[in-house]
């Protein structure tokens, strides 16, 4: 069945990076865009950009333009999203999904950002 | 605008019918589309396009628009229906926004 399998939880000081990856199946990885889409603590859904697999072409939120990198390999049916800069109020649920209307969500994962 | 604006909260009865709304200047121009999102799970696609359910939906679920603004109807709620709800539409610039998202109570 189609599926997103994100990485695990990880925690991070300020000022640190972190790579969220995501991991499709049962589906066509190219042609398809991945959205990643952040939820802080209590709050709501946020777009924060997507990524091309085919040409690796982004679009990002411009909140985040200037910290995250969104990626791809092809190889390996993966995208992955990387966060500069770490400060607390990145602490979230980080989910990516497909671009086929979001109809597939990966189940999430939990970045806590503390000193 | 890119912004999408829904009411924070809405409470029905059980086995009533209730709509959530969302209003914003990109649904004239663009379908939005709804998520139901239970606590500690994923977003789960409920409506897109001109009222289309996604496969194992319920029929319950029906959407519509008019001018700038979406709506999402659920005829008869059940318990299973409490969840927060979130529109969904493009933005400018092949960007893509989310409503701030309704509580719904099932009462």
């Amino acid at each position: 069945q189609v599926q997103l399998v994100q990485s695990g939880a990880e925690v991070k000081k300020p000022g640190a990076s972190v790579k969220v990856s995501c991991k499709a199946s049962g589906y066509r990885f190219i042609g398809n865009p991945i959205h990643w889409v952040r939820q802080a603590p209590g709050q709501g859904l946020e777009w924060m950009g997507y990524v091309h697999p085919d040409n690796g072409d982004t679009k990002y939120a411009q909140k985040f333009q200037d910290r995250v990198t969104m990626t791809s390999d092809t190889s390996i049916s993966t995208a992955y999203m990387e966060l500069r800069r770490l400060r607390s109020d990145d602490t979230g649920m980080y989910f990516c999904t497909r671009d086929m209307g979001m109809d597939v969500w990966g189940q999430g994962t939990t970045v806590i950002v503390s000193s | 605008s890119s912004e999408l604006t829904q009411d924070p909260a809405v409470s029905v009865a059980l086995g009533q019918t209730v709509t959530i709304t969302c209003q914003g200047d990109s649904l004239r121009t663009y379908y939005g589309s709804w998520f139901q999102q239970k606590p500690g799970q994923a977003p789960v696609l409920v409506l897109f396009g001109e009222n289309i359910r996604p496969s194992g939906i319920p029929d319950r679920f029906s959407g519509s628009t008019s001018g700038n603004t979406a709506s999402l109807t659920i005829t008869g709620a059940q318990a299973q229906d409490e969840a927060d709800y979130y529109c969904k539409c493009r933005g400018a610039g092949d960007t893509w926004v989310f409503g701030g998202g309704t509580k719904l109570t099932v009462l």
